[in-house]
């Protein structure tokens, strides 16, 4: 089992520009969410999917935030355009959706907007 | 609503100690409680999950979580700790529709 798999690792660019992250869930897990994690926050929920319908984004951020899940493999989170308080590590995590299922994390994107 | 409160953020504790790690949440539903450990520049893995049945549950690495229901707890203990035990490690709660709440985390230190 692969786990949940994140691209890229490390994110460096500057303000202004757009950011995209992406994440692939494991196979037959039909619920993803993504979440940030700051020293200040901690963990906060952005998104999450049922199915490849987004089912709750009131986490996110603000409009320049948009998620995407195209097909059950594939998902991107999207920053436009990134500002330096949008650094953070990003998380994708997967599970089934049922209701005792564990979630499943990658290693995360660190992103960094100077 | 749900909620889960880490009351320490850090514990200090010396090698081959003992620790425990305080978790405790709100819900008016059953939930299922989860605690989660997260090793420097990775993801969150799961330590050990709580769903039903006996109260006491073992998880990974010589870890075990007691469900208290009546004092709506699920603190993680280890008999013995290691270095390699030096993490992040967080308490989380899930319900109705696979909402997933997280506690703020409590930073586990092992001092050699």
């Amino acid at each position: 089992d692969a786990g949940v798999i994140q691209s890229p690792r490390h994110e460096v660019t500057e303000m202004g520009q757009e950011v995209t992250l992406r994440c692939k869930p494991i196979s037959g897990h039909n619920s993803l969410f993504w979440y940030r994690q700051t020293m200040m926050r901690g963990l906060e929920l952005l998104i999450y999917f049922n199915n490849n319908v987004p089912i709750d984004d009131s986490g996110m951020p603000e409009d320049r935030f948009s998620a995407k899940m195209p097909n059950a493999s594939f998902s991107t989170l999207k920053i436009q355009p990134s500002e330096p308080r949008d650094s953070a590590v990003y998380f994708c995590a997967s599970s089934l959706w049922v209701e005792n299922s564990p979630l499943h994390f990658g290693n995360g994107t660190r992103l960094t907007v100077t | 609503a749900q909620s889960v409160t880490q009351l320490d953020s850090q514990v200090p504790v010396f090698e081959e100690a003992p620790v425990e790690l305080r978790c405790n949440y709100s819900s008016s539903v059953s939930v299922y409680l989860f605690w989660y450990v997260q090793y420097p520049n990775q993801g969150l893995q799961l330590l050990l999950k709580y769903l039903s049945g006996s109260t006491l549950v073992k998880g990974i690495n010589g870890f075990e979580a007691e469900f208290n229901k009546s004092q709506t707890s699920f603190h993680l203990r280890k008999p013995s700790v290691h270095i390699s035990d030096t993490a992040e490690y967080f308490c989380a709660v899930s319900g109705s529709g696979n909402q997933f709440y997280f506690g703020t985390g409590t930073s586990l230190t092992v001092i050699p």
